[in-house]
């Protein structure tokens, strides 16, 4: 079974330009986060969904960044205009989201590394 | 402001040895806890968790203890061994598998042979 897909592994990009990181969740998932990585903050939860839906955005940092969801199965998060200090680790991770089962297991992507120059 | 908190980045062990590494969180909110455990260039994996109305729970040689009293947990690692050099990331989880997960900034583990 596949895990969740993230694309691009690698970015990089100069300052000012649009960043477009993709995730596929692992099917049957129904909750799917995003988060950063960076030496400083370690890992930041950026935004969640429940069933295609945004349920907390208050880690995404600046209007800048958004996040969508347009079907169970894809999200997008976008930076735009990207800065150099939005270099870091981003990754997508899913799981079901099941009143019974609550180890609450995240599946992780294994991310994608943006530079932006 | 952190509500989980790992406040060693490093820790060194000889391999055969016992690792411990520690977490501790604010949030009273928390109904389970989680360690993930991450290589270069990978994801996290997850690795073992333990419910906030237990005070241990054991998987081979990982074992994660609770003390709820002090906001503290630990996970130890016997015996170490070199493949288990990693970072360590601790995790609070609030709201059920509804909810979010909450991590530290991790702890990087080295088992030196």
């Amino acid at each position: 079974d596949a895990g969740v897909i993230q694309s691009p592994r690698h970015e990089v990009t100069e300052m000012g330009q649009e960043v477009t990181l993709r995730c596929k969740p692992i099917s049957g998932h129904n909750s799917l986060f995003w988060y950063r990585q960076t030496m400083m903050r370690g890992l930041e939860l950026l935004i969640y969904f429940n069933n295609n839906v945004p349920i907390d955005d208050s880690g995404m940092p600046e209007d800048r960044f958004s996040a969508k969801m347009p079907n169970a199965s894809f999200s997008t998060l976008k930076i735009q205009p990207s800065e150099p200090r939005d270099s870091a680790v981003y990754f997508c991770a899913s799981r079901l989201r099941d009143t019974v089962i609550r180890t609450g297991e995240l599946f992780f992507g294994e991310g994608s590394r943006l530079t932006v120059l | 402001d952190q509500q989980v908190k790992q406040n060693s980045p490093s820790l060194s062990v000889q391999e055969g040895r016992i690792s411990i590494l520690n977490c501790d969180y604010t949030n009273s909110m928390f109904d389970y806890f989680l360690w993930y455990k991450k290589y270069p260039a990978e994801g996290p994996t997850f690795l073992i968790s333990i419910s906030s109305i237990k005070d241990k729970n054991e998987d081979g040689r990982f074992t994660v203890f609770l003390n709820k009293s002090a906001k503290h947990l630990s996970l130890h690692i016997v015996p170490s061994q070199p493949g288990d050099s990693a970072v360590y990331f601790c995790a609070g989880n609030y709201g059920g598998s509804q909810g979010n997960l909450i991590f530290g900034k991790g702890t990087k583990l080295s088992v030196k042979p």
